[in-house]
């Protein structure tokens, strides 16, 4: 069975300042993808980043970006200028590319704080 | 466009009862994933729906039942709540048929509360 660790519970940065939160997950398989959603105090889980596992190219939208180390991994989500609309729960996830949707299997999240 | 809708948004049951929600996925979107939140924690996968089947399963007992209807809504039924049910419920839609398709967007949740 896959899972997913985020070491990191609580993590706080200043407002325009850069931020990372790891993410580690075990798994057996080749391809796979891997997702960032952000649960903000609302409770909306929203989809912040994806990364197939067979791109090694780093996703990134706009000041969101990943660092994949497959080999390792690992999957490290870095956030830069913070704005204050960032403070919200993280959470990393995994899901296996079998046909039809197969279910995301979630680490446990990083609260982020981000104080002006 | 849309989004996933959820309902109730707040629920309050005693231990025992049985409690129904509900949820509408995203317009164009085919199957739904249930998902329970306890506090503190990452979202566990309970079952999915497609094509009006559960079609996966977590590992949760069968007091977790579902169905999905021909509009594609569906209804998460727990019987013989217990304290520990307690937890914020959500709600995710994707589209099946769609090749390379995979991304789940989710509803706000409904959060149950037994006593």
């Amino acid at each position: 069975a896959q899972t997913v660790t985020q070491s990191q519970p609580e993590m706080s940065v200043q407002e325009a300042e850069t931020v990372t939160l790891s993410c580690t997950y075990d798994t057996s398989e080749n391809n796979y993808y891997l997702f960032w959603y952000k649960q903000p105090p609302s409770r909306q889980m929203i989809l912040v980043i994806r990364q197939e596992a067979y791109k090694q190219q780093n996703a990134t939208e706009n000041r969101f970006s990943v660092n994949f180390q497959k080999a390792a991994k690992s999957f490290s989500l870095k956030i830069s200028d913070s704005q204050l609309g960032d403070t919200a729960m993280y959470f990393c996830a995994f899901m296996m590319p079998y046909s039809g949707n197969t279910p995301l299997v979630f680490g446990k999240g990083t609260r982020l704080s981000v104080i002006a | 466009d849309a989004g996933v809708t959820q309902s109730p948004t707040h629920l309050i049951k005693t231990r025992g009862q049985q409690v129904t929600l509900r949820c509408s996925p995203k317009s164009g979107h085919d199957t739904v994933s249930w998902y329970q939140q306890a506090l503190g924690q990452g979202p566990q996968f309970i079952f999915q729906y497609y094509e009006e089947e559960e079609r996966q399963r977590g590992n949760f007992p069968d007091r977790f039942s579902g169905h999905q209807f021909p509009n594609y809504s569906s209804e998460l039924n727990v019987n013989a709540l217990l304290l520990g049910d307690s937890a914020l419920y959500l709600c995710a839609s994707s589209f099946q048929r769609r090749p390379g398709s995979y991304e789940q967007y989710f509803g706000p949740g409904t959060r149950l509360t037994v006593t």
